[in-house]
């Protein structure tokens, strides 16, 4: 199956900081989405971008789906920011429908 | 984009028993995904439930450890079973939102096995 690869595993920021964090995929992608998962585990869907930029206020995200790779930037960071960042990749297959996970980005910000 | 309403929420449970985690959608879906998040890990899918079939499980995941039931388009059960301590995880159920929105996921179930 597809690899999902995100970098790097841990990020500690100061409050106010910009951050890019990563995410490779081995093979081609139907889509690609971006979760945030708060301290109570909730995931929060961040983007869903199988190509090409999107904004939303502090947060914005780029696939280039060609070179198997997406970016997402944290501009100004927050407390709230906090937690884990997650990417994840959706192909159809022969056995069926599947999102498949990297192993997250673990992002603190201090005050 | 669908909205996923899971209970319970976070539960604490005798190891030997059983816990059923049920996820209801807002509108019709054709397939749901359960998944599992061990501590500190990613997520993984346990199986995908289809309306009017038998579900079908990720490798590593059997039916007799987590039976699933899906009776209709909007809602859907996952059972774990005779638990031990390992089962200790947060489940999460997830639909398939349409062309532009993506995967959905519910709050997430918090099962801590003593």
């Amino acid at each position: 199956g597809i690899q999902v690869e995100q970098s790097p595993p841990d990020l500690i920021l100061q409050e106010g900081a910009n951050s890019t964090l990563r995410c490779n995929f081995s093979d081609s992608v139907n889509n690609l989405q971006w979760f945030h998962q708060n301290p109570w585990g909730q995931l929060i869907n961040l983007f869903y971008i199988p190509s090409g930029t999107k904004q939303n206020g502090r947060l914005s995200a780029t696939t280039v789906a060609t070179e198997r790779y997406s970016l997402l930037y944290i501009s100004s960071s927050q407390t709230t920011d906090s937690g884990v960042y997650f990417c994840a990749a959706h192909r159809e297959e022969t056995s069926g429908s599947r999102l498949t996970f990297g192993e997250g980005t673990q992002l603190t910000v201090n005050p | 984009s669908a909205v996923i309403s899971q209970k319970p929420s976070r539960d604490i449970c005798q190891r030997g028993t059983s816990l059923t985690i049920q996820c209801q959608v807002d509108s019709q879906v054709t397939m749901m995904f359960w998944y599992r998040q061990q501590p500190g890990q990613s997520l993984t899918l346990i199986a995908t439930a289809n309306q009017g079939s038998e579900a079908t499980y990720e490798s590593g995941f059997v039916i007799d450890k987590f039976p699933i039931s899906r009776p209709n388009l909007t809602f859907s059960t996952l059972t774990v079973s005779n638990m031990s301590p390992e089962d200790s995880s947060i489940y999460l159920c997830s639909v398939a939102g349409g062309l532009n929105y993506g995967y959905t996921f519910g709050s997430g179930t918090r099962l801590t096995v003593v």
